[in-house]
């Protein structure tokens, strides 16, 4: 119950193109969804979150969309460039108990 | 201005040794971690502390110590090291218990 199960293992897309990162969840307790990007030789940074209240959230050219329903949540990437080939991961949290679930992460890979 | 640092940032040590991490945040947070990343990549969390206090203590030997000796530092110490322990190592802190600030991470390697 405590697993976020992320997919895909990885991906590649052209430039320009929107790649979609999808992760599920089964504890309904969980009320914090960020996604964090990581290059090579770096730490996970903050990318976007978003909370359950919401059906999606827009960054930039980064968009989170949430089924709460579904128990799903995606990450969309619109305009892919070369720059956003990183490890992507999706997390999920509860408020107060300090502790990140993680998700597998998403290796990605833009051509250019 | 670094928001989270670690040191060293590659340590390289012999089967049995003990070795330590150190961790600073000048973010004014309250809340510290440490995560272990395999060579998978998948994150795992080891230690939580807020305010100094232990509240996350996952199933990790007892071959690892966390300390923090104030709110700004948490510092992690591996005993008796193994083969398996070779993984990068994130010390991470939070405000609230939210949105998570990774430093940038410790390769160990254990020959």
């Amino acid at each position: 119950q405590q697993q976020v199960k992320q997919s895909p293992q990885s991906l590649i897309v052209q430039k320009g193109g929107i790649p979609i990162i999808n992760c599920a969840y089964e504890n309904t307790a969980f009320d914090y969804f960020p996604w964090y990007q990581q290059f090579p030789g770096k730490g996970p940074a903050l990318l976007i979150a978003i909370r359950p209240d919401v059906s999606e959230k827009k960054e930039g050219r980064f968009t989170i969309s949430f089924n709460k329903s579904a128990k799903q949540f995606s990450l969309h990437i619109m305009d892919s460039q070369p720059g956003d080939s990183a490890t992507y991961f999706c997390a999920a949290s509860t408020s107060g108990t300090y502790k990140y679930i993680f998700g597998t992460g998403t290796r990605l890979k833009v051509l250019a | 201005d670094t928001a989270v640092s670690q040191t060293p940032k590659y340590l390289v040590t012999q089967m049995g040794n003990d070795k330590s991490i150190k961790c600073e945040q000048n973010l004014g947070h309250d809340t510290m971690y440490w995560y272990k990343q395999d060579s998978k990549k998948f994150l795992k969390i080891m230690f939580s502390y807020n305010n100094k206090e232990l509240i996350i203590n996952e199933t990790v030997p007892n071959r690892f110590s966390p300390k923090s000796p104030d709110k700004a530092h948490l510092n992690l110490h591996i005993n008796s090291l193994e083969l398996g322990d070779s993984a990068v190592y994130f010390c991470a802190s939070s405000p609230r218990s939210d949105t998570q600030y990774f430093g940038p991470g410790t390769r160990l390697t254990v020959l």
